[in-house]
């Protein structure tokens, strides 16, 4: 299957600041990528759809202003979360798909906005 | 694509085997349908996936009956290292990818 790595593992980091968290198909070229938060306790929420070369697609309810994605190459797609909040911390996961839902997902990437 | 519903946890001992059963109605003619396990703080892992009857793998087997209605993950001799979540979702070979999850099975296996 897909090789898919997130980075950074976890991240720490102040009120209004902007964190970005990166996301690589090691051995897939993936036209299409998913981000997916998780709150503790509760399911994944798929929050959008990054697209090489094009702009993302996101779920209703998930703010495109605040959550910019890249999706600049066929590897590599970036999630930022800009001016973070304490609301923001949640569990963050990326996956990529080679159609009929077997999806490869990334190790997650823990924010926590103190 | 179909909703699914799973029991939201399920007890079990080391050595048993362990059923959990998913239930979707409004499953598609082009719909399969596919487990994942997830452990805490880390991603969703693939387990297994099937359109009708049964599969098998290394690591279980699901269970579909003709009306595909329903669906069984079937893990066999469980260990304590399969305390886990376990979502079942379908969908269709023409997807993009995009998983809607459902809340899942808390799976906890206990000495």
């Amino acid at each position: 299957g897909a090789v898919v790595s997130q980075h950074p593992s976890w991240v720490i980091c102040k009120s209004g600041t902007s964190v970005k968290i990166e996301c690589r198909s090691l051995d897939f070229q993936a036209t299409t990528m998913f981000w997916y938060r998780q709150f503790p306790k509760q399911s994944l929420m798929l929050m959008a759809t990054s697209n090489e070369g094009s702009k993302a697609t996101y779920e209703q309810g998930v703010e495109k202003d605040k959550f910019l994605i890249n999706h600049a190459s066929l590897t590599l797609s970036t999630l930022t979360v800009t001016s973070a909040h304490p609301e923001d911390s949640s569990f963050y996961i990326c996956s990529v798909s080679r159609g009929n839902t077997e999806a490869f997902f990334g190790q997650g990437t823990r924010l926590t906005v103190v | 694509l179909a909703k699914t519903t799973q029991p939201i946890s399920m007890d079990s001992y080391e050595g048993q085997e362990v059923n959990i059963t998913c239930s979707h109605n409004n499953i598609a003619t082009n719909d399969y349908i596919t487990w994942y396990q997830q452990f805490p703080s880390q991603g969703p892992r693939f387990i297994i996936q099937g359109y009708k009857t049964k599969v098998t793998n290394e690591v279980a087997s699901l269970f579909i009956p003709a009306d595909r209605k329903s669906s069984t993950l079937s893990l066999p001799r469980v260990s304590l290292s399969d305390t886990a979540v376990y979502y079942c979702l379908v969908g269709d070979e023409g997807n993009t990818g995009k998983l809607i999850f459902g809340q899942g099975t808390t799976l906890q296996v206990k000495p």
